[in-house]
């Protein structure tokens, strides 16, 4: 997985609590991602960055925000999580943007009861 | 709105048989197709990218197509074996668009003895 874990791997959470996924890599690359994937979807990006401290919205940016203190973390946080944030979320890195390949992490499993 | 849509939705194929997927997009101004495969459970992986100036690149047993004029792209897999089974992802960047793809929902494709 192109040197990406993604923590937690599962998490079962209660709505309306804070939830917070961190992504981390060794490649050194200046993009990541997060996306989630849902049955019927294709994968959507919910927020990238661009660099330390740069950040940028997705098509599904709504109820998350993201924050990338050093190059090689990029958190996921679901302020107040709801049963409709229950997905897949995918990790991914890049090292350039366009039409550089995004290499995504192993993903994480939420359920938001 | 952008859209990128595969077809079929599932597949099964002999060990041994060649098969084709589909992929049709309306992602304009285009700019580049990739090629993922989501083996269960685990994040997407790169197959193939294509730019609009190439129409055929081949990665292994993997070889795929682009027509740009007809917005169409074709995942061609030869001599299928059981860890081809997978789903086969069609994801298209819009030039100006950064790092925003347009994913569609993949084909399933199972691989039986």
């Amino acid at each position: 997985d192109a040197g990406i874990t993604q923590s937690p791997r599962h998490k079962v959470t209660e709505t309306g609590t804070p939830v917070t996924l961190r992504c981390h890599q060794t490649e050194n690359h200046r993009y990541m991602y997060w996306y989630r994937q849902d049955p019927g979807h294709g994968l959507r990006l919910i927020h990238y960055s661009y660099g330390v401290k740069d950040t940028d919205k997705g098509e599904v940016s709504d109820g998350y925000s993201v924050s990338r203190s050093k190059t090689e973390d990029f958190l996921l946080t679901l302020e107040s999580a709801t049963s409709s944030q229950t997905s897949v979320y995918f990790c991914a890195i890049s090292e350039q943007g366009g039409r550089e390949t995004q290499y995504f992490g192993p993903g994480t499993r939420l359920l938001v009861l | 709105k952008n859209q990128v849509e595969q077809s079929p939705q599932s597949l099964i194929i002999l060990e041994g048989k060649n098969c084709t997927l589909q992929c049709n997009y309306t992602v304009s101004p285009f700019s580049n197709l990739r090629w993922y495969k989501q083996d269960t459970g685990r994040g997407p992986v790169s197959l193939t990218i294509m730019t609009f100036s190439e129409n055929t690149k081949s990665n292994g047993r993997y070889t795929a197509t682009l027509d740009a004029d007809t917005k169409q792209s074709s995942l061609h897999i030869t001599a299928s074996q059981l860890s081809d089974s997978a789903s086969y992802i069609c994801v298209v960047s819009a030039r100006g668009g950064g790092n925003k793809l347009t994913f569609g929902t993949g084909t399933q494709l199972k691989v039986e003895l």
